[in-house]
């Protein structure tokens, strides 16, 4: 079946560095892909997406683009701030999966930004 | 506009009990999922619903789990039986049509605690 694979944290930076986090995927489909943020204690919210080969989702600073020929969907930022501590999950939707639209996540990043 | 609710919040129950857990999503939204996160995991899908009608249940672990969404709006996840290896935080998530592009938004989940 269907599954994300995301590097495992916690990611460690000082306020201005900069940030990658890694995400490949494995699908039976054409997937959409997704990246979650968790806050401390709020809930997941959507911080971007894309839904087709050499997209980009951009929002906040943070940037992605959907590699088909890699399956990757790598999150990278220029200059992090501490604001951006967070859980990030990357997530996939695949019509083709058992599933359907339901979302595939990952384990989940857990960034700690220092200033 | 409102997001997804939750309610409880928190859930502390005792093996072997039964418990129901409220998902009210945002207003016009057809689709909606329940998914289970334990600690130091991403989300995990149990069903998913478009109207009134499960349109996939294949996340459901085992029969001691079932929802129902009867007007197309609220839902309900009732465990029979719970089982300490329940105890995990239950989120909701709904989507305007349930496309596979379309984003999910999640509500801010229930704690559940089986002793």
């Amino acid at each position: 079946g269907d599954s994300v694979t995301q590097m495992e944290g916690p990611v460690t930076l000082s306020e201005e560095a900069f940030l990658t986090i890694n995400c490949t995927y494995t699908a039976t489909g054409y997937p959409s892909l997704f990246w979650y943020v968790q806050y401390p204690g709020e809930g997941l919210q959507l911080l971007l997406k894309a839904t087709k080969a050499d997209d980009k989702g951009s929002n906040k600073g943070f940037e992605a683009t959907y590699r088909k020929e890699t399956t990757s969907f790598h999150l990278e930022k220029g200059s992090v701030q501490v604001s951006d501590s967070a859980v990030y999950f990357c997530a996939l939707s695949d019509l083709d999966n058992q599933a359907g639209t339901a979302l595939i996540f990952g384990k989940g990043t857990t960034l700690s930004v220092s200033s | 506009g409102a997001g997804v609710s939750q309610t409880p919040s928190n859930k502390v129950t005792e093996k072997g009990k039964y418990v129901e857990l409220r998902c009210d999503p945002i207003s016009g939204h057809t689709a909606l999922y329940w998914y289970r996160q334990s600690l130091g995991q991403g989300p995990e899908f149990l069903i998913y619903f478009q109207g009134t009608g499960a349109a996939d249940d294949s996340g459901l672990p085992n029969d001691r789990f079932f929802a129902v969404r009867p007007e197309g709006s609220v839902s309900t996840l009732k465990i029979q039986r719970t089982e300490r290896g329940d105890s995990a935080v239950y989120l909701c998530a709904s989507s305007l049509r349930g496309s596979a592009t379309d984003t999910q938004y999640f509500g801010p989940g229930t704690r559940l605690t089986v002793l």
